[in-house]
C-alpha cells in the first residue's frame, strides 16, 4: 500500500528536543521530506534527505534515516512555541517523480 | 512576497453547484499540483501538469478537472460538488519535478459544501 505513518500527537515543553517519527513503505524512494503546516496555511518544506543519507543536520533540525527499517525520524532541539504546527513527512516515489505520498501528519503542541 | 497565491482563501459553494478554485505562481515553475486535504488527514495528489501535459492520478473522481492556460495559473473545476468534496485544496509547483527540487505551497483554499 502507499500508507505512511506517523503517530498523531506529541507534546513537549519548551526548549526539550522533539522527535518525530515516521515510517514509510517504499523501499525505493528517493527523497523523503518534512513540511510543516501552521494552522489554516499551507506546507512549508522544512528539510529533505536522498536516500543514500543516513543524517542530514540543517541548525536546530536533524533528520535520521533507516533505511533498513523504512523509518524517518525529525529531531528539533530547542523546541520553541512558534515550532508548534502538524509535521507531514513525505516519501517521492522513485519510478514516479512528481508525486508525493503524504504521511498522516504530527500534531506537535510546545506548552511553556 | 507570496510566490504560489491561491485564491480564494475560504470557498462556499452550494451542493451540486460548479465551483473553481484558481492558483498562481510567480516562480515560472513548468509543474503545477493540487492536492486535496480533508480534515486531519494527509494532503492527497489529486493530478497535476508538467508544463502542458496533465496527469491525473488514478483514484482522482471525474468530477474533478483542471486547467492551465499558461505557465503562471491554474484552476480546479469541481463540476458538481458533494459534501464529501469538503476539504482544502493545496496548490503547489516546482521547478521540473524531480526528486531534489523544492515543492512550494500555496496557502490553500478552504472548501465548504452546503
Amino acid at each position: 500500500g502507499e500508507d505512511v505513518e506517523q503517530s498523531l500527537f506529541l507534546s513537549v515543553r519548551e526548549g526539550d528536543s522533539s522527535v518525530i517519527n515516521c515510517t514509510y513503505t517504499d523501499s525505493s524512494s528517493t527523497y523523503l521530506y518534512w513540511y510543516k503546516q501552521e494552522p489554516g496555511a499551507g506546507l512549508q518544506l522544512l528539510t529533505y534527505i536522498f536516500s543514500n543519507m543516513d543524517m542530514k543536520q540543517d541548525q536546530r533540525l536533524t533528520v535520521l534515516l533507516n533505511k533498513k527499517d523504512k523509518h524517518l525520524s525529525l529531531r528539533i532541539a530547542d523546541t520553541q512555541t512558534g515550532d508548534s504546527a502538524i509535521y507531514f513527512c513525505a516519501e517521492r516515489k522513485s519510478y514516479n517523480t512528481d508525486k508525493l505520498i503524504f504521511g498522516t501528519g504530527t500534531r506537535l503542541q510546545v506548552f511553556p | 512576497d507570496a510566490m504560489v497565491i491561491q485564491n480564494p482563501r475560504y470557498q462556499v459553494t452550494q451542493f451540486g453547484k460548479p465551483v473553481t478554485l484558481s492558483c498562481s505562481q510567480t516562480l515560472n515553475h513548468n509543474v503545477m499540483y493540487w492536492y486535496q486535504q480533508k480534515s486531519s488527514q494527509a494532503p492527497k495528489l489529486l493530478f497535476h501538469y508538467y508544463d502542458k501535459d496533465f496527469n491525473n492520478e488514478a483514484d482522482t473522481p471525474d468530477n474533478f478537472q483542471s486547467r492551465r492556460p499558461n505557465t503562471s495559473f491554474c484552476f480546479l473545476d469541481i463540476r458538481s460538488p458533494g459534501l464529501g468534496d469538503a476539504a482544502m485544496y493545496l496548490c503547489a509547483t516546482s521547478r521540473d519535478g524531480t526528486g531534489g527540487t523544492e515543492a512550494f505551497f500555496g496557502q490553500g483554499t478552504r472548501l465548504t459544501v452546503v
